[in-house]
């Protein structure tokens, strides 16, 4: 069955941990996404990755990290550095080389929410 | 740059009535252009969207969207709205950087249905 499968759907964190956010794709794309979501606010993008070992960071990469070790996977770290870090987190993947459209298909979504 | 303004963080209709969510987008190529829906806690399923030809795009649920190069709209519409379309609503444009696509998302737009 192809897709993305984020885990986990909830996750509750203690301020000071770090905890680590699941993207998993097997839909063969090359491009990966991790977006922020708040109330009010749409999408902000915080990392992609285009190809394996390689990423850029987005709008708001700050207390956050990602690596890219394999092309089904890329896992999001929410560090201590990140100040609010409460919001709901939504992976997403496409298929990116020229002449393709940027048309993106995502996760169902990680919501985190720190104590 | 591209960017995507949606009109109206919240829009209320009641059940049977038309639905109009309104997006504009600024460009300086011709666009690829976005319409997704996000239902709570639930990531985004796409729901029609514009690369080239037919200016007029149906898309899942009945919804359709026209557009207008003119205008630099893209509006969303759906003559009867049904209870079940109360959701999040998205219009996107894609942005050309770096040899890449990527989607530039609007705030959203909150539908609610009323009896």
């Amino acid at each position: 069955d192809g897709g993305i499968t984020q885990s986990p759907k909830y996750l509750f964190r203690k301020e000071g941990q770090n905890v680590t956010l699941s993207c998993e794709q097997n839909l063969n794309h090359d491009a990966m996404y991790w977006y922020r979501q708040d109330p009010g606010q749409g999408l902000r993008l915080i990392y992609y990755s285009q190809i394996v070992n390689d990423f850029q960071k987005g709008d708001i990469a700050e207390g956050y990290s990602v690596s890219r070790e394999k092309k089904e996977s890329f896992p999001l770290t929410v560090t201590s550095a990140q100040k609010n870090p409460t919001a709901f987190y939504l992976c997403a993947v496409s298929d990116p080389g020229q002449g393709r459209t940027g048309e993106l298909f995502f996760g169902e979504g990680s919501r985190l929410t720190v104590l | 740059a591209q960017s995507v303004t949606q009109l109206g963080s919240h829009v209320s209709v009641s059940e049977g009535a038309l639905v109009l969510l309104r997006c504009n987008y600024s460009s300086s190529v011709p666009p690829y252009l976005f319409w997704y829906v996000q239902y709570p806690n639930q990531g985004l399923q796409l729901l029609l969207k514009y690369t080239t030809g037919a200016t007029l795009v149906k898309g899942i649920n009945g919804f359709e969207a026209e557009f207008k190069k003119s205008e630099t709209s893209f509006h969303l519409t759906k003559p009867s709205a049904h209870m079940s379309d109360a959701a999040e609503y998205f219009c996107a444009v894609t942005m050309f950087s770096g040899g890449y696509n990527k989607l530039i998302f609007g705030a959203g737009t909150r539908l609610a249905v009323h009896p």
